[in-house]
């Protein structure tokens, strides 16, 4: 059974950093894109970021660009998300995604999501 | 960015009825090398994430019951339910992976019993 297990997600102050981990099960993880999603309460969902099954490419919404880094660990089959310079706008349940083995696929199983909260 | 519009943005209809929702994309997301939708169906109820209902417009998720049918091609798309459950209570989304990054949604449509 696919199973996708977020954590790290907290209160923090704006400014701060977070790292939120993404434990994979069931599947060959390094087959496989992974996405990050993210939903503000009450709101819809956006696409924050991708990589690529060994980890060599990786992309960004313009809203997270150079202050979220996407990574993964394939011998531990965890994914994560490194976000710096948190804003308020930030504040939303961050979803772990599985996509295909091409970035041209949709998400077929998520996580249960973890939230992130930035206020003062 | 590909834009995506669906609409209505709340849906109200009687149990055992037939349940429309419409998705409009910004840009086609038919891939004509290979005759391909890039466009996704998503269900989320109350608390709990997205599940994939229906892929490429129209192919159905393993275990997605039949009544959920998706139909549509190039820019215009619609998510049919043909006799509403009550577990069907949720707000769905549209999604292209045509166009990516980014991967876009739409605004989301509620769904309830009348």
């Amino acid at each position: 059974e696919v199973q996708l297990v977020e954590s790290g997600g907290d209160l923090v102050q704006p400014g701060g950093s977070l790292r939120l981990s993404c434990a994979a099960s069931g599947f060959t993880f390094s087959s496989y894109w992974m996405h990050w999603v993210r939903q503000a309460p009450g709101k819809g969902l956006v696409w924050v970021s991708h990589i690529n099954n060994d980890g060599s490419s990786t992309n960004y919404a313009d809203s997270v660009k150079g202050r979220f880094t996407i990574s993964r660990d394939n011998a531990k089959n965890t994914l994560y998300l490194q976000m710096n310079s948190l804003r308020a706008e930030d504040t939303a349940v961050y979803y772990c995604a599985r996509g295909g083995d091409s970035p041209l696929m949709p998400f077929d199983y998520w996580g249960l999501g973890t939230l992130v909260t930035v206020s003062s | 960015d590909i834009v995506m519009t669906q609409s209505p943005d709340s849906l109200a209809v009687s149990l055992g009825e037939r349940a429309t929702i419409n998705c409009k994309s910004s840009r086609s997301v038919l891939y004509s090398s290979n005759n391909k939708n890039y466009l996704a169906w998503y269900q989320q109820k109350p608390g709990q994430p997205p599940k994939l209902l229906i892929y490429w417009a129209s192919t159905r998720e393993s275990g997605v019951p039949d009544r959920f049918s998706g139909s549509g091609s190039g820019t215009d798309f619609t998510l049919t339910i043909s006799s509403l459950q009550a577990e069907d209570v949720a707000v769905y989304y549209c999604q292209q992976y045509y166009s990516t990054p980014p991967y876009t949604f739409g605004q989301g449509t509620k769904l309830e019993i009348k």
